[in-house]
């Protein structure tokens, strides 16, 4: 079945520095990856997406690179902020259940700590 | 614009007592809706979805039911909690018009169970 992983728990980044948080899935069919952030005590929040028929797309601040090959993607944020401490989740649809359920599988998470 | 609400915020309940969570959305019509678990420091577990009112698809063998009384609505029940039924749970919608879409999170319950 369908898993997503990250590479890191914990990833501690120098305010100011850009941050790469990287995330491994298995399903060389998955075709479309959302990353999530999740601040302490909330829901989770979109912040980007990319389909499989793309390999970078950038946000406000964030790039989301995609590497179909070796079934990799990553988030980068640049110019990190004490805001931007959270937990980082990748995720992918799973399989469809009946009908329209877009069934999302997520990753462990990354917890990103900003230093001062 | 849409808003998804979850209530109560937290939840202290003894084991073997009942548990009802509410979750409704505003500002969008036939969403799909989701609950979700997710235990400290863990990802999330996908529980329940349902496409519709009183279409509910359960993800894992557990100790919770859901219901959708209302197009907007979706609740999560229990008739007698267990220990390991303390978490973080997470309500979510969807627009179901088509395939690649976004979850919006609630805020989320608390559950402790003590």
């Amino acid at each position: 079945g369908e898993s997503v992983g990250l590479h890191l728990p914990t990833l501690s980044v120098q305010e100011g520095d850009n941050s790469i948080i990287n995330c491994a899935y298995s399903n060389s069919a998955s075709d479309y990856f959302i990353w999530y952030k999740q601040e302490s005590g909330k829901g989770p929040q979109f912040i980007i997406d990319i389909r499989s028929n793309m390999d970078k797309r950038q946000g406000q601040r964030v790039t989301v690179l995609l590497n179909k090959t070796v079934k990799h993607l990553s988030l980068q944020i640049a110019a990190t902020q004490p805001g931007d401490s959270a937990v980082y989740f990748c995720a992918v649809p799973g399989p469809q259940g009946y009908s329209s359920a877009s069934k999302i599988i997520f990753g462990s998470g990354t917890r990103l700590s900003i230093r001062p | 614009s849409q808003t998804i609400h979850q209530w109560p915020a937290t939840l202290v309940q003894p084991v073997g007592s009942p548990l009802s969570l509410e979750c409704t959305v505003e500002g969008t019509s036939n969403p799909n809706l989701y609950w979700y678990r997710q235990a400290a420091g863990r990802g999330l577990q996908l529980l329940f979805y349902s496409v519709g009112i009183g279409q509910i698809s359960s993800e894992v063998p557990q100790n919770l039911s859901a219901s959708r009384p209302q197009d907007r609505q979706f609740i999560l029940s229990s008739k007698k909690l267990l220990l390991s039924d303390s978490g973080f749970y997470l309500c979510a919608w969807s627009d179901g018009t088509n395939t690649y879409n976004e979850q919006f999170f609630g805020p989320g319950t608390r559950l402790t169970v003590l």
